[in-house]
């Protein structure tokens, strides 16, 4: 069983086409978040829900707007795709605790985004 | 946000013990010391994570002086499937994870 799970793995599309990343967590985690792995490996936290919401909000164009229809999902929805766009997405998730220990994070297998 | 520094790359043959240093001068005192390990075209995965002194798992040791500005992973006995590249991160709490830009360790034969 994977415990978070993305679709789909790859993706291409054309510029300004608008598309979604799906992502599911079956490990009763409350938190979810977004990261984009660019080029050189940099790994950026964007978003990050926890309940169905929103803590989260990293300096993130608005064509990107993450949709939590509960906690076990979290999509990524890309409006105007821009060839800066291409990058892998990673979905992870994870509890939520308070100050003190990180809980560990589990992520997805990624989503390689080409925009051409 | 404390930050930290580790090496960008290493090398090891199979069989060898690993240490990957990661330097984090301005860390503070709620935060722990977490490492990661990303395999290509995977996404990163939990290795480790320590407050002080050294933790052990089936994996990795960790560990970190008494002032903690630094940590050390330790990969004991590495095989060619430990090539992946680590990451060190400060964890304050919350569910923020920094990641820097990792050391890439290449294990040969």
């Amino acid at each position: 069983d994977t415990a978070v799970s993305q679709t789909p793995k790859y993706l291409v599309t054309q510029m300004g086409n608008d598309k979604s990343i799906k992502c599911e967590q079956n490990l009763g985690h409350d938190t979810m978040y977004w990261y984009k792995q660019d080029s050189k490996k940099f790994l950026k936290i964007m978003f990050s829900y926890n309940n169905k919401e929103l803590i989260i909000n990293e300096t993130v164009p608005n064509r990107f707007s993450p949709k939590s229809p509960d906690k076990a999902h979290l999509n990524l929805h890309i409006n105007s795709l821009e060839l800066g766009d291409s990058a892998v997405y990673f979905c992870a998730s994870s509890r939520l605790i308070g100050t003190g220990m990180n809980t560990e994070a589990f992520f997805g297998q990624g989503t390689r985004l080409t925009v051409v | 946000l404390a930050k930290t520094t580790q090496p960008i790359s290493m090398d090891s043959y199979e069989g060898q013990e690993v240490n990957i240093t990661c330097s984090h001068n301005n860390i503070a005192t709620n935060d722990y010391i977490t490492w990661y390990q990303q395999f290509p075209s995977q996404g990163p995965r939990f290795i480790i994570q320590g407050y002080k002194t050294k933790v052990t798992n089936e994996v990795a040791s960790l560990f970190i002086p008494a002032d903690r500005k630094s940590s050390t992973l330790s990969l004991p006995r590495v095989s060619l499937s430990d090539t992946a590249v680590y990451y060190c991160l400060v964890t304050g709490g919350g569910n923020k994870l920094t990641f820097g830009t990792g050391t890439q360790l290449k294990v040969e034969l």
